[in-house]
């Protein structure tokens, strides 16, 4: 069945430090893997997106994430994480079953950041 | 305009009550969708608008009733609510249900309480 695990529920950094999100997915085809930030009370706003082409990907407000196709891993990097970036970060996986688009979620990993 | 406005921002209804939530794009999008959210959870999909018409239907209970107007509009009419009904409920889009690769737009959500 498809599947997307986020293992960490909570990850606690310091300002300026460095920050890995892990996600691992289970899905029969070419995985369409994304990455969503939440903010207490609002939307989810997309990060990035990976569907073919260069396995490390650029988005918004200075996150990277990296496909690996042998681990089944599309991991979230930042090299320098700032305050606001303590949110609820979620990885997902759009699958298509009966001619329709389905954006699979994983469980999140909220942010916490000390000053 | 690149946003899915959705109204109103917070609503408190009672059980016996009919509310509309709202939601808006202007993006050209022809594929709408309502995601359900609780605390500290991910989204859960409950309907899916493709060119106006109704995809999917997550089981969700007739107590939630979709409407897709236009392309640009989508409701989610409320009656008889339950407490455990209350929940951020999250409109997004996209530009075709069959395309994964470009992820969907979210608006910033409905904070519904049932009481």
């Amino acid at each position: 069945a498809q599947s997307v695990t986020q293992p960490d529920i909570h990850i606690t950094v310091s300002e300026g430090a460095s920050l890995e999100l892990r996600c691992n997915y289970s899905y029969g085809a070419t995985p369409y893997l994304f990455w969503y930030v939440q903010s207490p009370g609002q939307g989810l706003q997309l990060l990035l997106k990976y569907f073919s082409g260069d396995t490390l990907v650029q988005g918004i407000k200075g996150f990277e994430a990296e496909f690996k196709r042998s681990q089944s891993s599309f991991n979230l990097r930042k090299p320098s994480v700032h305050w606001s970036d303590a949110a609820e970060y979620f990885c997902a996986v759009a699958m298509f079953s009966g001619g329709y688009n389905k954006l699979i979620f994983g469980a999140g990993t909220r942010l916490a950041v000390h000053p | 305009d690149t946003e899915v406005t959705q109204t109103p921002k917070h609503l408190v209804m009672g059980m016996t009550n009919k509310k509309s939530l709202k939601c808006e794009q202007h993006m050209g999008h022809r594929a709408m969708y309502w995601y359900k959210q609780k605390a500290k959870k991910p989204p859960e999909l409950m309907f899916v608008y493709s060119y106006e018409k109704l995809s999917i239907n997550e089981s969700v209970p007739s107590r939630f009733s979709p409407e897709c107007p236009n392309s640009s509009l989508l409701n989610l009419h409320l009656h008889a609510l339950q407490p455990e009904d209350s929940a951020l409920y999250l409109c997004a889009s996209s530009p075709g249900s069959g395309r994964r690769g470009y992820g969907y737009t979210f608006g910033s959500g409905t904070r519904l309480t049932v009481v």
